[in-house]
C-alpha cells in the first residue's frame, strides 16, 4: 500500500505566483516523521524540513511554509512568491522507526516548473 | 562538516566489469544508507547499516554487495550489472537515538550506466 500520496504530478507556474504541494501519508504508528525534499535537476536531494508527529506547528521559512494537520493526515507545502530557481521534483516523505526501522518511504514526487 | 560525499559522480560500466561506489560522512551518524533511483521516479531504499551491521536489505540482487568498513564510509560493489541497473545511487547517513532519526542528509549521488 503507498504510505504517501502526492497526487500532483506536474505543477507549471509563473514566477511569483504560490503554489501549494500536497502530501497525504498513511501510518498506523503514532511516532513518524515527514519530510520534504527538494530534488534539482542536477539530481542532488536537498533536505528542506523534517516534522515529527507530535509537533503540529506550522512552520515557515522564508518563502516556504509547511502546514501540518494530523486529523487529515496531511502535510502540505507551499512556495510563496516562486522563483525560477524552484523549478525541481519536490518528495514528501514517512518515517515510521518503530515499524520500518530507518527507512524514508517516499511519494511519487510532485515535478514544479517556474516560468519567467 | 555536514556534507554526505560520493564519488565517483558518473560511472560507465560494461556488464563484465567490477566497480564500486564510495560514501563517506564526518558527521558521526551511525546510520548509512543506500537508495536507488530510476529516471522520473521517486528513491527505493535497497540496504541500510546501522552502527557498521546491515540492518535492512530490500531484497536486493546478489550483483550488489553493500560494506561498511567503519562508521563513516560506506561502499557498494557492483559486479555484473544489467542495463536495467541504470540509476541515481544515493547515499545517505543520519544520527540514531530512542527519539528517531535526526539529520537525515543525502549524497549527490552516482549516476550509474551500464552498457
Amino acid at each position: 500500500a503507498q504510505k504517501v500520496t502526492q497526487a500532483q504530478t506536474e505543477i507549471s507556474v509563473v514566477e511569483k505566483e504560490d503554489v501549494t504541494l500536497d502530501c497525504v501519508y498513511e501510518t498506523r504508528d503514532t511516532t513518524y516523521y515527514l519530510f520534504w525534499y527538494k530534488q534539482p535537476p542536477s539530481g542532488e536531494l536537498v533536505f528542506l524540513i523534517r516534522r515529527n508527529s507530535f509537533d503540529e506547528q506550522n512552520e515557515i521559512s522564508g518563502r516556504y511554509s509547511w502546514n501540518f494537520q494530523k486529523s487529515t493526515s496531511s502535510f502540505n507545502f507551499t512556495i510563496t512568491a516562486s522563483q525560477v530557481v524552484d523549478s525541481a521534483v519536490y518528495f514528501c516523505a514517512l518515517s515510521e522507526p518503530n515499524s520500518n526501522d530507518y527507512k524514508l518511504s517516499f511519494g511519487a514526487g510532485t515535478t514544479v516548473t517556474v516560468r519567467a | 562538516d555536514t556534507e554526505v560525499t560520493q564519488t565517483p559522480k558518473h560511472l560507465v560500466m560494461g556488464m563484465t566489469n567490477k566497480k564500486s561506489l564510495k560514501c563517506e560522512q564526518h558527521m558521526g551518524h551511525r546510520a548509512m544508507y543506500w537508495y536507488k533511483q530510476k529516471a522520473k521516479k521517486p528513491p527505493e531504499l535497497m540496504f541500510v547499516y546501522s552502527y557498521e551491521k546491515l540492518s535492512i536489505n530490500e531484497s536486493v540482487p546478489s550483483r550488489f554487495s553493500p560494506e561498511c568498513p567503519n562508521s563513516s564510509l560506506l561502499n557498494l560493489h557492483l559486479h555484473a550489472l544489467q542495463p536495467e541497473d541504470s540509476a541515481l545511487y544515493l547515499c545517505a547517513s543520519s544520527q540514531v537515538s530512542d527519539r528517531g532519526m535526526y539529520g537525515y542528509t543525502f549524497g549527490s549521488g552516482t549516476r550509474l550506466t551500464v552498457v
